[in-house]
């Protein structure tokens, strides 16, 4: 059962525009979510992350978006550049049961930046 | 200060051989997760520790399993490999449980054959 999807296993985008990518996940018990971005032959870096009770968080280019409703979220990259190709994975977690963590990822988006 | 190091790097076994991986954290954490990376399922968690006790675990078979040593260095080990078993493992650190710091070390490919 996968609780964190990503349905788009790659996105193609121009350098300069806006580059969205999304996050579905079905466990109400999530409260807050993180985005990772990986490149090849290196293990994923953290990039950004949200708890529920926001809706939107920024940081420079990028912004995470938490539709709480829908359990959707989405992150967006503005302007996209040539060094943000590489694959994004959404993550989910719950509040620490007894200081235990355990971060719920999604399949991954292999985002391209075309110059 | 020196990142995550997952050792070896590359490793390729034969199914039912067993196999030993290992990740230092960075220096001063105290909480080591390993991951499972393989094509379309994307990174699926097998087991947290923190001060030597493992505080969870995923939903994997037995024949996975790990331990932190008082140093907080941690070793994942999996027996009776199976082609199934081909991925990427990366190891993960943090300041304690519950952190949600993380960083993450450059895996290894282990290729069962």
């Amino acid at each position: 059962d996968q609780q964190v999807k990503q349905n788009s296993p790659s996105l193609s985008v121009q350098e300069g525009r806006i580059s969205i990518l999304n996050c579905d996940y079905t466990n109400s018990m999530f409260d807050y979510f993180l985005w990772y971005k990986k490149y090849p032959a290196e293990g994923p870096t953290f990039l950004i992350s949200i708890s529920s009770i926001k809706d939107k968080n920024e940081d420079g280019r990028f912004t995470v978006f938490l539709n709480k409703s829908a359990k959707h979220l989405s992150l967006h990259i503005v302007p996209s550049q040539p060094g943000d190709s590489a694959v994004y994975f959404c993550a989910a977690s719950m509040i620490p049961i007894q200081g235990a963590q355990k971060l719920v990822f999604g399949q991954g988006t292999r985002l391209t930046i075309n110059p | 200060k020196a990142g995550v190091t997952q050792t070896p790097r590359y490793l390729i076994k034969t199914r039912g051989q067993q196999v030993t991986l290992s990740c230092s954290p960075i220096s001063g954490h105290r909480s080591v997760s390993w991951y499972q990376q393989t094509p379309g399922q994307g990174l699926q968690f097998l087991f947290e520790y923190f001060s030597e006790t493992q505080r969870n675990k995923g939903n994997f078979p037995g024949r996975f399993s790990g331990r932190q040593f008082s140093n907080s260095r941690s070793e994942m080990n999996v027996s009776t490999l199976e082609l199934g078993d081909s991925a990427l493992y990366l190891c993960a650190s943090s300041l304690q449980a519950g952190s949600y710091g993380y960083t993450f070390g450059s895996g290894t490919r282990l290729t069962v054959v």
